[in-house]
Parts: C-alpha cells; structure tokens; sequence
C-alpha cells in the first residue's frame, strides 16, 4: 500500500508557465482534497472532491483548477504560473463519513515559481 | 465557518519533560470532530490524535493526550515524557460532520524544539 503519492515532488517554474500536479491514491477513498501550506498561514484547502467526475472549490481555489476523472486520481493545474503561488502542495484523501474522518496525506511538492 | 487558532508560534521543552500546546476553535456545527497533526522536517503530515465532539472523555494515544473544553471550545495538546523525535511543527484542525466532503480547517501551527 503506497497511500497517497505526490508526482512531482519538487519543481521550479517561470511565471506564466502551466503545470499539473498529479495525486494518487490507492485506499479506495472517496474523498480528495487539494491544500497549500505557506509560513505562518498553516493548510489552506484549494480544491476537493467527493467522488469521481465531482470537484468543489476550497477556500483559495483562485488561479487553479482541478479534475477527478478517476477515483484514485485528483490533478491539480496551474494554467499560468505566478511567484504568488510559490508553496508547499499537499494532497490529502479520506473516506466516507462514517469511518475516522481522518485525512490522509501525501509527501507534499515544493513549486517555486521565478 | 470554522476557525482554529494556535496562539504560539513556537514552544521549547526539555527532553523528558512536558509541553501543552493551545489550540482555540469556533464552529457552526453542533456535530464535529478535532485534530492535532504532526509535521516532522520530512514534511509529511502524521495524525498524532483525534477527538470527537460528543465524547465527553480526552483522548489519549500513549505519551499524547488532549484537554478538550467544549464550552471554552478549547483543545489543547499535552506530550509527556517528550523525546527528541517530537520536534515538529504541530497543527490543529477542525471539521463538521454534516461539512460537505468533511472539510478540515487547520490552526497556523506551533514550532515545537525539544532540547536535549
């Protein structure tokens, strides 16, 4: 069981060049969840998705976009990079309510953007 | 909305000794459910312990326990015996059962060094 893998885990971008960010997970959870961690500011929620073919917005989705076409899968896109989202990535799954409500992270991506 | 405050930004505690860490909430939900995660300098995000809103009793998970005051919506975290692996940074979270996609909101964190 890998559990929730990041790819890639480091990257550095220009400003205005697109990307996406792949997360996997192999728990048959539900639940995937896209975060952005910056100094002082803790984990901000993005995007996240309830299932496949769904996707919601998070607290800070702006200048990003999101697809969950299988439910292993949850792809986060920068269209056009800007040095405002230089950060730490973290993807995250959990199952359905019931369980835990525990979340599940990944290693996390560390994007520069110059 | 939820918010989770974490008023320390940094705590120091000596090996073996003890260390709480606050954590302050605020829900709408009348259901929910609070963390503390660990983040080691590996970056990786470790569930250290979770506690049920309608659980009256702390929970506690070996050298890890929590102080939960519902009425002071309060939730703070205690290490005993600290080690020198429990150096990290600590987040607390919090998150509503009838949330959609049971969402989590994350406190800012604490800096925990543990001195040898």
């Amino acid at each position: 069981n890998a559990g929730v893998t990041q790819t890639p885990k480091f990257r550095v971008l220009k400003t205005g060049q697109s990307m996406t960010l792949l997360c996997a997970q192999d728990m048959n959870h539900e639940y995937m969840y896209w975060y952005r961690q910056d100094p002082g500011m803790g984990l901000r929620l993005i995007h996240y998705s309830v299932g496949e073919g769904t996707t919601a917005k998070g607290e800070v989705p702006d200048g990003y976009n999101v697809s969950r076409l299988k439910k292993q899968n949850f792809l986060l896109g920068l269209e056009s990079a800007a040095p405002s989202q230089t950060s730490v990535y973290f993807c995250a799954s959990s199952p359905i309510s019931g369980g835990t409500y525990e979340q599940y992270f990944g290693p996390g991506t560390r994007l520069t953007v110059t | 909305a939820q918010t989770v405050t974490q008023s320390q930004p940094e705590m120091s505690v000596q090996e073996a000794e003890t260390v709480t860490l606050s954590c302050t909430y605020d829900t709408s939900e009348s259901d929910y459910y609070l963390f503390w995660y660990k983040q080691p300098p590996s970056r990786q995000m470790i569930l250290v312990i979770r506690q049920e809103a309608y659980k009256q009793q702390n929970a506690t998970e070996n050298r890890f326990s929590v102080n939960f005051q519902k009425a002071a919506k309060s939730f703070s975290l205690k290490i005993s015996d600290s080690q020198l692996g429990d150096a990290a940074m600590y987040f607390c979270a919090s998150g509503g059962r009838k949330s959609s996609g049971d969402k989590l909101t994350f406190g800012t964190g604490t800096r925990l060094a543990v001195r040898p």
